[in-house]
Parts: C-alpha cells; sequence; structure tokens
C-alpha cells in the first residue's frame, strides 16, 4: 500500500465550479502535510501547508482529518489557470523528507 | 531572496553512459538538500537527502550516487546509466531548522536510449 494515495483523475470541470480532491495516508505518525501544485513537465510548487483546524487561502480550503488518516483540498470558483496536478505530501515523524502522492489532475475547461 | 538552480534542464544520454546532474542554492546557508525522481505519470521518489557538507543519505539503493562538495551544491552522479533511469530529476531545499517545507528547483529531464 502506498503511502499517500490520491485519486489520479482527471477531473474535468467547468470554469467557476467547485472541486475536490482527497488524500490518504498510511502512517499515522505522520506530522504535517502540504499540498504542492505541479503544472506541466515542471517543477511542484508548495500552494498550501493543511493545519488541523482547517485553513484557506483566498479560494482553496485544505483539511485535515487525523482519525480517518486523510486530506482534503477544495477549489472554488474553478479558473482556467487552476488546471494542473495536486500532490498531496506528508511527513512523517524522524522522516527526513517529504512523501509525495502520485497526483490529482485537474482540468477546468471553459 | 533564495533561489534554486539545476542543470542542465534536458539531457538525452545513451545506456551505459556516465551521468552528472548538479544544483545549486544562493541566499540561504547550511540548507538541507534533496534530491528526487519522478518516472512518467508517477509521484516523486526520494534518492537522497544531505544535511551537510559530505553527509549523504540514500533512501533508495540503485547505481546512482550524490556528493556534497560545498555547502549550496548538490550533485547527483552515476557511472553507467540504465534505461530505468530516465526520469524528471529534481533538486529541493528546506530552511537547515526545518524539514517541513521543501523548495523545488525546475528539474533535469532525462531520457536514457
Amino acid at each position: 500500500r502506498k503511502e499517500v494515495e490520491q485519486d489520479p483523475g482527471p477531473f474535468n470541470v467547468p470554469e467557476g465550479a467547485t472541486v475536490a480532491f482527497n488524500c490518504t495516508y498510511s502512517n499515522s505518525a505522520s506530522q504535517s502535510f502540504f499540498w504542492y501544485r505541479q503544472d506541466c513537465r515542471k517543477e511542484p510548487k508548495l500552494l498550501m501547508s493543511v493545519y488541523s483546524s482547517g485553513n484557506e487561502d483566498g479560494r482553496f480550503t485544505a483539511q485535515l482529518n487525523r482519525a480517518s488518516q486523510y486530506i482534503s483540498l477544495l477549489i472554488r470558483d474553478s479558473k482556467l489557470s487552476d488546471s494542473a496536478t495536486y500532490l498531496c505530501v506528508a511527513l512523517g515523524a524522524g522522516r527526513r523528507a517529504l512523501t509525495f502522492g502520485s497526483g490529482t489532475r485537474l482540468q477546468v475547461q471553459p | 531572496s533564495q533561489t534554486i538552480h539545476q542543470w542542465p534542464a534536458t539531457l538525452v544520454q545513451p545506456v551505459g553512459s556516465p551521468l552528472s546532474l548538479e544544483c545549486t542554492v544562493e541566499g540561504t546557508s547550511n540548507p538541507n538538500l534533496y534530491w528526487y525522481r519522478q518516472a512518467a505519470g508517477r509521484g516523486l521518489q526520494l534518492l537522497f537527502y544531505s544535511v551537510g557538507i559530505g553527509q549523504i543519505s540514500s533512501e533508495v539503493p540503485q547505481n546512482l550516487s550524490a556528493s556534497r562538495p560545498q555547502d549550496r551544491q548538490f550533485i547527483l552522479s552515476s557511472k553507467k546509466l540504465l534505461l530505468s533511469d530516465s526520469g524528471f530529476y529534481l533538486c529541493a531545499w528546506s530552511p537547515s531548522e526545518s524539514r517541513d517545507t521543501q523548495y523545488f528547483g525546475p528539474g533535469t529531464r532525462l531520457t536514457v536510449l
């Protein structure tokens, strides 16, 4: 079983739609969580950290459910520029580096 | 501000040839440095990380090696490339006091033929 699992998609949504991605992690000792965005053939870039209480950054809302070991990302009012692959990331206790999911591809259509 | 550079951006190499990819970071001291590989359609796999000069930890046994000859320089090497070494190689750094937030370089796309 992968440490971090995501639905690969693609999610095809119209502009203005609300879309949600979920991600599950298997290491219950994981301490920190993030969402990264990766455009085609580019490097991943940090989108936002995920806090236990949930956090929002503009149109983006991230939530963490430690009991169920899942993380979510909600994008409201989708823009064409939101089209990308979204990577769910966890950092386990005592680990040196991040564990990445394989990513969920989002395609926002006009 | 901090910046991270990688080169070359693209590389096509024959099987059995050597490899050297370079990563440098500017604007910070004693960063943690990482090498990841992303195969086509797959997630990022951590290959090596380093917390200081000459200190390299390997996450996955393979025919690749890494070195850190200077504080802000990280090199990925191979003596003989395999077809399976093809992929997108990404260098990343994080502040020495934190492993959480990592910043990625632009990557090197390697094709082994």
